[in-house]
């Protein structure tokens, strides 16, 4: 069965604070995505990345890094969080780039609150 | 900038109902897929459009891409309490694995 994981459900972290969101997936797939999701706002995309140590900025990826030291890993970094980066964040995964039927797997979303 | 638009934002029906919600577009997208988010959870896949004036069908829910690939709907027969959450249509954008997200309709159905 397809599987995205998130290493914590709820995280609350002080303004200033350095942030790691992990994220595995178990389905062998070449792409990965960070999106952060506010309410009225829908999902976001923060950054992607379709290979090992590829990445590609997404839409909105003031304040925010990320790694893919490994195939099934993408971890989305806060440098310094600060209260605007309170949401919901979600992980995704798809299989290959080029399908316009591709389906992307969610996790079940990591909700963060910076104080 | 490719938008999508949903409508309507929130919706409180009882069951038995039926219900529709749209997502509408400016611009023309290659395919349009329509996800579902129980609380708690990440979205879940219902179905992809491909086709302007496909229409699919999964139990009571029907979907139809519009014949010129801008807009969408989402119908649903005798909505039942299991059919509560969040509804997010996304549609395939410039770039094939980059998805655009609409804003959800929150659906709550009242027993």
């Amino acid at each position: 069965d397809v599987k995205v994981t998130q290493s914590s459900r709820y995280l609350v972290k002080r303004t200033g604070e350095k942030v790691f969101l992990e994220c595995v997936q178990d389905m062998d797939h070449e792409n990965m995505f960070w999106y952060r999701q506010d309410p009225g706002l829908g999902l976001r995309l923060i950054y992607f990345s379709y290979d090992v140590k590829m990445k590609e900025k997404g839409d909105i990826p003031e304040g925010y890094s990320v790694s893919r030291e490994k195939k099934e890993r993408f971890s989305l970094i806060l440098e310094s969080a600060s209260t605007n980066q309170t949401s919901m964040y979600l992980c995704a995964s798809s299989l290959s780039i080029g399908g316009i039927r591709e389906t992307q797997y969610f996790g079940p979303g990591t909700r963060l609150l910076v104080l | 900038t490719q938008l999508l638009e949903q409508s309507p934002q929130f919706l409180s029906i009882q069951e038995g109902e039926n219900l529709t919600v749209y997502c509408n577009s400016s611009s023309v997208f290659s395919s349009l897929q329509w996800y579902r988010q129980e609380p708690g959870e990440g979205p879940v896949l219902l179905v992809t459009v491909v086709t302007g004036g496909e229409v699919k069908k999964l139990k009571r829910l029907t979907f139809q891409f519009g014949d010129a690939r801008k807009d969408s709907s989402l119908h649903i027969t005798a909505a039942q309490p299991g059919d509560t959450g969040l509804y997010l249509c996304a549609g395939a954008g410039d770039s094939s694995y980059k998805l655009i997200f609409g804003s959800g309709t929150r659906l709550l159905v009242r027993p």
